[in-house]
């Protein structure tokens, strides 16, 4: 079956970088398009990020545009995130998720990585 | 931006009733890339439907979707106990943006 498992969650001061891993499992990981998408507290649902199946495309809201990266490792199955410059607004869960193919909806989703950026 | 407003903000309904949600859209979502999420607290959310009115693996038919252009609909036919959760809509044919959430509590 799908499996998701973020990690590398944690607390981090405003203005330093954190970078979460999405391991992934029972699919065929270097065919699909993954993203990222978040959850603020008490908040609804925002898309932060996606990467085409080669890597070769990436694409970000404004919202994170020039801050967070996003890259893949095939051999590996493992998805990442890379924050930088965290802001307090950008504490949510983060969740990763499967495309539904190439850039469509979102068919299977990680238990989510909290991030929260205090001082 | 596709701006997508989910009516009501919460439903305070019984088990058994009937469901309506409503996601409206800023502009019309190409070729119906519509898709509705469930989530529960402390969950992930899950895919519900997909294309405006498929229904995803293992979702039962009591869910039903419907719509085009900028007006969509979740139906649940007959509320169960586990339904009564947060509901998204999502578009996915211009990049990819979420409505504000539809809370279905218990009355």
């Amino acid at each position: 079956q799908v499996q998701l498992v973020e990690s590398g969650g944690g607390v981090v001061q405003p203005g330093r970088s954190l970078r979460l891993s999405c391991a992934a499992s029972g699919f065929t990981f270097s065919v699909y398009a993954m993203h990222w998408v978040r959850q603020a507290p008490g908040k609804g649902l925002e898309w932060v990020a996606v990467i085409s199946y080669d890597g070769m495309n990436k694409y970000f809201p404004d919202s994170v545009k020039g801050r967070f990266t996003i890259s893949r490792d095939n051999p590996k199955n493992t998805l990442y995130l890379q924050m930088n410059s965290l802001r307090a607004e950008d504490t949510a869960v983060y969740y990763c998720a499967r495309d539904s193919g190439n850039y469509g909806f979102f068919e299977y989703w990680g238990q989510g990585a909290l991030v929260t950026v205090s001082s | 931006e596709i701006v997508l407003t989910q009516s009501p903000g919460t439903l305070s309904l019984s088990p058994g009733e009937r469901v309506t949600l409503s996601c409206r859209a800023s502009q019309s979502v190409r070729s119906s890339n519509l898709a509705w999420y469930q989530q529960k607290p402390g969950q992930a959310p899950r895919l519900l439907i997909y294309g405006a009115s498929s229904r995803a693996t293992g979702i039962p038919d009591r869910f039903s979707g419907s719509g085009s252009g900028t007006d969509f609909t979740l139906t649940i036919s007959r509320l169960e106990p586990e339904d009564f959760a947060v509901y998204y809509c999502q578009q996915y044919g211009s990049s990819w943006t979420f409505g504000q959430g539809t809370k279905v509590e218990i009355k």
